[in-house]
């Protein structure tokens, strides 16, 4: 199994463009989830869906979107990037909300320059 | 709300233990710990449910105090292994979103 895929690793962005950060998994988890590390510091949630159809906001939400259309996938849209969304963005994804392990992908440093 | 740690860090010598500290000013349903080695993403090590239970993990092992909205991570006869940055999670309600603490840097040295 694959668990939880992120692409790209690596992006770098100007001021304005937007992108989509892609996000799998081939766990059949419900929940899922994104957020950002900036240097030195804590996750901060972004957004996060309880299942197919279903997103909400986390406590660092704007300037980004979600969608979920299929249990597997969970895109993160950025609308029109920022120097502040410089960071690293981890998605995870886990059986049920709160009460399984989150399985982290392995990241997508983004800059804005 | 975000849960608070504490200490931020703690330097320890291989052998000895510390405890880390997870609290927050809301009921709890959940408390998670993970541990993030530089460079890489966060690790799952255990999940605590409302009801006090403690569990362990090797030799980390952690406790619940529903009550007092506080979990404390306790690290036993620590290894090089062991360091990295500990990250407590909480989650409010079932089925809702899980939020992390600022994170407490460990270094182990020989």
């Amino acid at each position: 199994n694959a668990g939880v895929t992120q692409t790209p690793k690596f992006q770098v962005l100007k001021t304005g463009q937007s992108m989509t950060l892609q996000c799998a998994q081939d766990m059949n988890h419900e929940y899922m989830s994104w957020y950002r590390q900036d240097p030195g510091m804590g996750l901060r949630l972004i957004h996060y869906s309880v299942g197919a159809g279903i997103t909400d906001q986390g406590e660092v939400p704007n300037g980004y979107n979600v969608s979920r259309s299929t249990t597997e996938d969970f895109p993160l849209r950025l609308l029109s990037a920022a120097p502040s969304q410089t960071s690293v963005y981890f998605c995870a994804s886990s059986y049920s909300a709160g009460d399984s392990p989150l399985h982290f992908g392995n990241g997508t440093r983004l800059t804005v320059t | 709300q975000q849960p608070v740690q504490s200490p931020q860090a703690v330097i320890l010598r291989e052998g000895e233990d510390a405890v880390i500290n997870c609290s927050s000013s809301k009921a709890l349903y959940s408390v998670h710990w993970y541990r993030q080695k530089h460079g890489e993403a966060p690790v799952f090590l255990m999940i605590l449910l409302k009801g006090g239970e403690q569990k362990g993990h090797d030799k980390i092992s952690a406790s619940f105090n529903e009550k007092k909205q506080q979990s404390s991570l306790y690290l036993t006869a620590s290894q090089l292994s062991y360091s990295g940055t500990y990250f407590c999670g909480t989650e409010q309600a079932a089925g809702n979103k899980l939020t992390f603490g600022g994170g407490t840097r460990v270094l182990v040295k020989p």
